[in-house]
């Protein structure tokens, strides 16, 4: 089974600022992929960046960037220079390989960071 | 078009209604997914479509019924819900259903509310 825990119910910041927003992941399985969503007021989910257990790496697109660490099982969400139009929930998924047709596309998701960014 | 398309926005309906949601992709994408987003729960994936099979099907209950009867249409039919079926339905789809290597692209929702 696959958990992911985000522990910051809300966060703020400021216009202009970075903000670093956590998640913790727990599986067995030793390939999987990591997501980061955004969703707005409206309802939609954004997909944001993606991290594969096996890239080297930190994923970066643009303002976004996932600061991986495997070890501790951590996959934080790191945004820089926060607009007022980042303002919104923002989710922490976490999905296995498939392997032999048991995980299909089975994104588990964290209960998710409100994110309030102030002028 | 936009990726991915949801109808309608909103619904309200009567614990004996019948009704279906409708979501349309227009990604050329061969995997759908529905999933369920209620209050302060993290999403809860309902139902996945691959190559138009449902290959997971995550113990949801009969009163939900899927139907997907191409890559890019998903439907998922509706009746004699309960109150607590109230919820943001979301739809998604990616290019496959291969899991850790593809993201899901999701539409806007359907906001449900059964009285």
């Amino acid at each position: 089974a696959q958990k992911i825990t985000q522990t910051q119910p809300g966060m703020f910041v400021q216009e202009k600022e970075a903000v670093t927003l956590d998640c913790t992941y727990d599986t067995s399985d030793q390939s999987y992929g990591l997501f980061w969503y955004k969703q707005p007021s409206s309802g939609e989910m954004i997909f944001l960046i993606y991290q594969g257990s096996y890239d080297e790496q930190n994923a970066t697109e643009g303002r976004y960037s996932l600061n991986f660490q495997k070890a501790r099982k951590s996959a934080n969400l790191v945004i820089s220079a926060s607009q007022l139009g980042d303002s919104a929930m923002y989710f922490c998924a976490m999905s296995p390989a498939n392997a032999g047709g048991t995980s299909y596309g089975k994104l588990t998701f964290g209960q998710g960071t409100i994110l309030t960014v102030h002028p | 078009e936009t990726g991915v398309t949801q109808t309608p926005r909103h619904l309200v309906m009567g614990m004996t209604n019948k009704k279906s949601l409708k979501c349309e992709q227009h990604l050329g994408h061969n995997a759908m997914y529905w999933y369920k987003q209620s209050a302060k729960k993290p999403l809860e994936l309902m139902f996945v479509y691959s190559l138009e099979e449902r290959v997971e099907n995550n113990s949801v209950p009969s009163r939900f019924s899927p139907e997907c009867p191409n890559s890019s249409h998903l439907f998922l039919h509706l009746h004699t819900l309960q109150p607590e079926d109230s919820a943001l339905y979301l739809c998604a789809s990616s290019q496959d259903a291969s899991g850790a290597y593809n993201e899901q692209f999701f539409g806007p929702g359907t906001r449900l509310t059964v009285l």
